[in-house]
């Protein structure tokens, strides 16, 4: 059963960092492109980063782009966000996501259950 | 930056058709997927590639697309269907999200 556990959340003050983390299990993680996504209070979803499966190839949503940094152990089958300079709109339950494709078509069929980031003084 | 738009709530009785739509520059281009979320929980996939189900989601759940819109029916609706629709595509090798819809079953 493919598993996803997000921890590492909590509340920091502006300015301040956090590292979240994603352990996988039930798959051969080191195969699979993984993402994050979040979720401020009461909003819709967003996309925040891609990494590929070797770690080597990393994209971002303009918004958190040289503030959060996304990176992979695959020896430890644990997916990462370092989370720097964070703004008050950063406050959001950050979801890692597996990416699946098929056809040509990529989305999420698993996600972690989410861990929640409060960025406030 | 890339948008896709769906109407901001829904509203159905039991056992009626309910239909949500995700509308965006080119689509017509692009492959859809939706996702439900209810309160306090992770998203989960309904409909990938347009048009197919995932292992354990219900018939009454589909897609199609025509044109720059797509659009999520659920047939027969039931009050377990109560819950955020969140349509997804790809741009230019970024994941974009539409604002959500939120199904009410009343």
């Amino acid at each position: 059963e493919v598993q996803l556990v997000e921890s590492g959340g909590g509340l920091v003050q502006p300015g301040g960092s956090l590292r979240l983390s994603c352990a996988a299990s039930g798959f051969t993680f080191s195969s699979y492109w993984m993402h994050w996504v979040r979720q401020a209070p009461g909003k819709g979803l967003m996309w925040v980063s891609r990494v590929n499966s070797d770690g080597s190839n990393t994209i971002y949503a303009d918004s958190v782009k040289g503030r959060l940094t996304i990176s992979r152990d695959n020896a430890k089958n644990t997916l990462y966000l370092q989370m720097n300079s964070l703004r008050t709109e950063d406050t959001a339950v950050y979801y890692c996501g597996r990416e699946s494709c098929s056809g040509g078509n990529c989305y999420f069929h698993h996600w972690g259950q989410g861990t929640l980031v409060t960025v406030s003084s | 930056s890339y948008e896709l738009t769906q109407p901001p709530s829904v509203s159905v009785s039991p056992g009626q058709t309910a239909t949500i739509t995700c509308s965006g520059d080119q689509l017509w281009d692009k492959f859809i997927c939706w996702y439900q979320q209810k309160p306090g929980q992770s998203p989960v996939l309904v409909i990938y590639e347009h048009t197919k189900r995932p292992s354990g989601i219900p018939e009454r759940f589909s897609g199609s697309k025509s044109g720059n819109t797509a659009t999520l029916t659920i047939t027969g609706t039931q009050a377990v269907d109560e819950a955020d629709y969140y349509c997804q595509a790809w741009d230019s090798g970024k994941v974009v999200f539409g604002g959500g819809t939120k199904l009410t079953v009343l």
